[in-house]
C-alpha cells in the first residue's frame, strides 16, 4: 500500500455525463500528479498540482479541469465524456515540488464510459 | 522533446531463463531514468532508479547514456515476475517532476 488512496475504484457513466475523481496523496506529501492509462496512448502526463497551486499540464483536454484542496487532496473532473475517455486514471503524490521524490501511485480510478 | 521507447510490447520466457526489458530514450537534458511495474492492473510501484544504483527482487538496469539506454535485467526469471513494466524519464534539472512513460512491455514468465 503506497498510501496514496482514490475513490470511486470504477465508474460507470455514459457518454455526455460528467464525473469527479478524487485522490488523497500520502500523509506530508504536497505535489499530486495525475495520469491517463490508455490501450491506445498508453500512460499520459495530465497535471500536477503542488500545495493548492497548479504547476504543469499534460496531454489534458479542456473537458477535463483538476484543483487541489488546502487538505491537500486532489479532484479531477471530467465532462463530456466520450467513450475514448474510457481509461484508467492514476493520481501519485510525492514530497516536494521538484523532481527529486519518488513519486506513489494509486490504485487508479478506472471509468468506463458507454 | 522527451520520448521514452520500449520496443516490446509483449515479452515470453521460461521460469529460470534470463530476461531484459529494452528501454531507449531521447532527452537533451539531464535525465532520470525509472523502472515501474503493475501486477494485473494494479498501481504502478517503482521497482528501479537509475541513481539508486541497487537490485531490487533480483532485477538490476543500468545507465547507458552513451547508447541513450536503461535495459532491465534478471538472470533468472521467476513466474512471479510475470507483469507490465514501463521505463520512464524524468528532468532531473527541472523544478517539476512528472514523468514520461514509455508504452510498457508485458512480461509473461512461463513455467
Amino acid at each position: 500500500d503506497s498510501g496514496v488512496t482514490q475513490t470511486p475504484k470504477h465508474l460507470i457513466t455514459a457518454t455526455g455525463q460528467r464525473v469527479t475523481l478524487r485522490c488523497s496523496p500520502r500523509s506530508g506529501d504536497l505535489s499530486v500528479y495525475w495520469y491517463q492509462q490508455s490501450l491506445d496512448q498508453g500512460l499520459q502526463f495530465l497535471i500536477h498540482y503542488y500545495n493548492g497551486e497548479e504547476r504543469a499540464k499534460g496531454n489534458i483536454l479542456e473537458r477535463f479541469s483538476a484543483q487541489q484542496f488546502p487538505d491537500l487532496h486532489s479532484e479531477l473532473n471530467l465532462s463530456s465524456l466520450e467513450l475514448g475517455d474510457s481509461a484508467l486514471y492514476f493520481c501519485a503524490s510525492s514530497v516536494g515540488l521538484a523532481g527529486t521524490g519518488e513519486q506513489y501511485f494509486g490504485p487508479g480510478t478506472r471509468l468506463t464510459v458507454t | 522533446a522527451q520520448r521514452v521507447t520500449q520496443p516490446e510490447k509483449l515479452l515470453s520466457v521460461f521460469k529460470g531463463a534470463p530476461v531484459e526489458l529494452k528501454c531507449n530514450y531521447s532527452y537533451s537534458g539531464s535525465p532520470e531514468l525509472f523502472w515501474y511495474v503493475q501486477y494485473s492492473r494494479q498501481r504502478l510501484q517503482l521497482l528501479l532508479r537509475h541513481i539508486s544504483r541497487e537490485s531490487i527482487k533480483g532485477f538490476t538496469a543500468d545507465l547507458n547514456k552513451g547508447e541513450t539506454s536503461f535495459h532491465l535485467k534478471k538472470p533468472f526469471a521467476q513466474e512471479e515476475d510475470s507483469a507490465m513494466y514501463y521505463c520512464a524519464l524524468r528532468d532531473r534539472g527541472s523544478t517539476l517532476g512528472r514523468l514520461y512513460f514509455g508504452r510498457g512491455t508485458q512480461l509473461t514468465v512461463w513455467p
